[in-house]
């Protein structure tokens, strides 16, 4: 069964620190792992998107890892702002066309002043 | 201004009621997706649709259905059947192109209660 996993479920960080969230999977077969962002009451909004091949990209503050002989992948926020105060879902996509996503819970993250 | 739209914002049913949401799009893209969010879950797809006139169901069709007979739209219904319909509903739009890189672009949802 294919399967997102996310740590922590929520995290709760002072602005200007920095934070590191986890998704490990067991999806086959792997077509890429990408990283949304989703506001309350919003839609989710795409940070990265990664290939097998890929192991590591970077959107600003936000920069993704990714290890597929370990099925891990971690979203690294620097100098965190009041703003990043979101829900941070790992999704893996699990067909060849690349359009069938398997969608992790989400990491909760409360940026406080 | 260009996007996906869905409406309404916040919808009221009664038990026994159908009720249809929105979802509209201007990009031109050819696939188009709804997926159901519950609090603490990972989004789950309930149908989905690579062009007009044809759709398939996704992993909970249940009590869901849906047309496409335009390009821009992809309306779902909510029916009585569906035992649990309370949620957050998201519709998804993505381009035609190389698929490792077939992104979903995500409307603002649409919640649902169940009075």
């Amino acid at each position: 069964k294919n399967q997102v996993e996310q740590s922590p479920q929520s995290l709760i960080i002072l602005e200007g620190k920095n934070c590191t969230l986890q998704c490990n999977y067991t999806v086959s077969p792997f077509s890429n792992l990408r990283w949304y962002k989703q506001d309350t009451g919003r839609g989710p909004v795409s940070l990265t998107i990664m290939t097998f091949s890929e192991n590591t990209k970077s959107n600003g503050r936000y920069t993704a890892t990714l290890d597929a002989d370990t099925k891990q992948s971690s979203l690294h926020i620097t100098a965190s702002q009041l703003s990043d105060s979101a829900s941070y879902i790992c999704v893996v996509s699990h067909n060849n066309a690349g359009n069938m996503l398997t969608f992790g819970g989400g990491t909760r993250l409360m940026v406080k002043p | 201004d260009g996007g996906i739209t869905q409406s309404p914002k916040y919808l009221f049913r009664k038990e026994g009621q159908n009720v249809t949401l929105s979802c509209e799009q201007n990009l031109n893209h050819d696939a188009m997706y709804w997926y159901r969010q519950d609090p603490g879950q990972g989004l789950r797809l309930i149908y989905y649709s690579q062009i007009v006139n044809d759709f398939q169901k996704g992993d909970i069709a249940e009590g869901y259905s849906v047309s496409r007979e335009k390009k821009e739209s992809f309306p779902l219904t909510v029916t009585s059947a569906q035992k649990n319909p309370t949620a957050f509903y998201l519709c998804a739009s993505s381009p035609p192109g190389l698929a490792f890189y077939n992104e979903q672009f995500f409307g603002p949802g649409t919640r649902l209660t169940v009075l």
